[in-house]
């Protein structure tokens, strides 16, 4: 079946570094892929998303790239801000299903100090 | 424009016991999918509802039941709790034709089975 892997979290960084989280994916059709957001105390947001190979999402000066020989989707920033701590999650979907059976990575806790 | 709402935000039951959560879509959304999210880990699909009927199902047993009501709301049921029914309950909403690849969730349902 599908799954989604990110890397184990927290990531700890100071304000204005450069960010990565990787994601990795395995899919038995040619999935679209997302990175959703969570900030405290609110519902996951969705940040970007792609929908075939070597499409790039970006939103918020985020940004992610579509890498089917790699399988792989990770997230990067080139400038970090406090406001950007939250849980990012990677996930996958299938057009067919209207991407509502989303399969998500367990999600990585990203932290940002002053 | 009210966004996806779910109730109650937090509640806590024993073992055996039943619960039920309940959620309104965003307004012009007529699709409704569940996921539950344990503790650390990412959103598990539970089910979708469109047209009052479920559509499709994720891996979870017969004890997880749902509804959804002629508004388009939808209420997730879960019977005989287990203390591995902990989790955070998450309702999202789409519209069936406007399929932009985005989900739109609540904040969600904090249940404790003790």
């Amino acid at each position: 079946g599908d799954s989604v892997t990110q890397m184990e979290g927290p990531v700890t960084l100071s304000e204005e570094a450069f960010l990565t989280i990787n994601c990795t994916y395995t899919a038995t059709g040619y999935p679209s892929l997302f990175w959703y957001v969570q900030y405290p105390g609110e519902g996951l947001q969705l940040l970007l998303k792609a929908t075939k190979a070597d499409d790039k999402g970006s939103n918020k000066g985020f940004e992610a790239t579509y890498r089917k020989e790699t399988t792989s989707f990770h997230l990067e920033k080139g400038s970090v801000q406090v406001s950007d701590s939250a849980v990012y999650f990677c996930a996958l979907g299938e057009r067919e299903s209207g991407y509502s059976t989303l399969t998500f990575g367990k999600g990585t806790m990203l932290l940002v100090s002053p | 424009d009210a966004g996806v709402t779910q109730s109650p935000t937090h509640l806590i039951k024993t073992r055996g016991q039943q619960v039920t959560l309940r959620c309104s879509p965003k307004s012009g959304h007529d699709t409704v999918s569940w996921y539950q999210q344990a503790l650390g880990q990412g959103p598990q699909f539970i089910f979708q509802y469109y047209e009052e009927e479920e559509r499709q199902r994720g891996n979870f047993p017969d004890r997880f039941s749902g509804h959804q009501f002629p508004n388009y709301s939808s209420e997730l049921n879960v019977n005989a709790l287990l203390l591995g029914d902990s989790a955070l309950y998450l309702c999202a909403s789409r519209s069936e034709i406007k399929r932009t690849g985005e989900l739109f969730f609540g904040e969600g349902s904090r249940l404790t089975v003790l």
